[in-house]
C-alpha cells in the first residue's frame, strides 16, 4: 500500500525567504500528485497537480517538482510571506481499490516570521 | 460561485448518539468522497460515491453510513458504532472517475462527541 511521509513535520522560517518542502512515496506507480494548503480548522485548499508524466507545474511563487522514480515531489515557495503560513499537505493518486484514491501525508506546518 | 459546501463547521454530540453530516456540491462533479482527519495524521477514506446510488467503502467504513440520492450530496451518518467519533471531517469531489482527477475539498465539520 503506497504511504507518504512529508519531512519535517514543522518548520519556521523568516519572511522572505525561499524554502523547499519534501514529499516521498514508496510506490513509483502513481497518476498524479497534488499539493494542498491548509488554514487551521478549514478545508483543503488545491495549489498544484502534477501528472505522472510531468517533471514539474508552476502557479505564481510556487513551483512543484515530481521524480516518479525516486518517489519524490518538492514545493519550492519563493519569497515567503507571512500569508504563506499553513499546513502543507501532498497526495498520491495511485492506483488503489478505488477511483481517485489519494495517499495522503500527514503535513508539513509552515510558519513565515515577520 | 461553484464549490462544495458542507454543514455544520462545528458540530456536538452526546456518546451513543447517531449524526449526520451534510455535504452538498455545485460542480456537477460525478464523485464524491468523505475523508476524516485527526491530529498527526493524514486523511483517511472513509466512503466514496462515484456515481447517484452507490458508494463503497473506503479504509476506515467501520462505524459510518452513507446515502447518494442526488449528484449533489453524499451525507455522511457517524453511527454509535463509530468507537472514537471525535474528527475533523471533509467531504470531496472529483469531476469523473474513470481517470484521475483532481479532487476539491469544502470547508470541513468538526465533530466533538463527549
Amino acid at each position: 500500500k503506497q504511504e507518504v511521509t512529508q519531512i519535517p513535520a514543522a518548520l519556521s522560517v523568516p519572511e522572505g525567504e525561499n524554502l523547499v518542502l519534501n514529499c516521498s512515496f514508496t510506490d513509483s506507480a502513481i497518476y498524479n500528485l497534488q499539493w494542498f494548503r491548509q488554514d487551521p480548522g478549514k478545508g483543503l485548499t488545491s495549489l498544484l497537480l502534477i501528472q505522472s508524466s510531468q517533471r514539474e507545474q508552476t502557479s505564481g511563487r510556487l513551483n512543484a517538482s515530481l521524480d516518479k522514480s525516486s518517489g519524490r515531489s518538492t514545493l519550492y515557495i519563493a519569497a515567503s510571506q507571512p500569508g504563506d503560513s499553513a499546513t502543507y499537505l501532498c497526495a498520491v493518486n495511485s492506483p488503489g481499490t478505488g477511483a481517485n484514491n489519494l495517499f495522503f501525508g500527514t503535513g508539513t506546518r509552515l510558519t513565515v516570521i515577520p | 460561485d461553484g464549490g462544495i459546501t458542507q454543514s455544520p463547521k462545528y458540530l456536538f454530540r452526546k456518546e451513543g448518539q447517531n449524526v449526520t453530516l451534510s455535504c452538498e456540491q455545485n460542480l456537477n462533479h460525478d464523485a464524491m468522497y468523505w475523508y476524516r482527519q485527526d491530529p498527526g495524521q493524514g486523511l483517511r477514506l472513509i466512503y466514496y460515491s462515484q456515481i447517484v446510488n452507490d458508494f463503497q467503502k473506503g479504509d476506515i467504513a467501520e462505524g459510518y453510513s452513507v446515502s447518494r440520492e442526488k449528484k449533489e450530496s453524499f451525507p455522511l451518518t457517524v453511527t454509535s458504532a463509530q468507537k472514537n467519533p471525535t474528527a475533523f471531517y471533509l467531504c470531496a469531489s472529483t469531476i469523473g472517475t474513470g481517470s484521475p482527477y483532481e479532487q476539491y475539498f469544502g470547508p470541513g465539520t468538526r465533530l466533538t462527541v463527549t
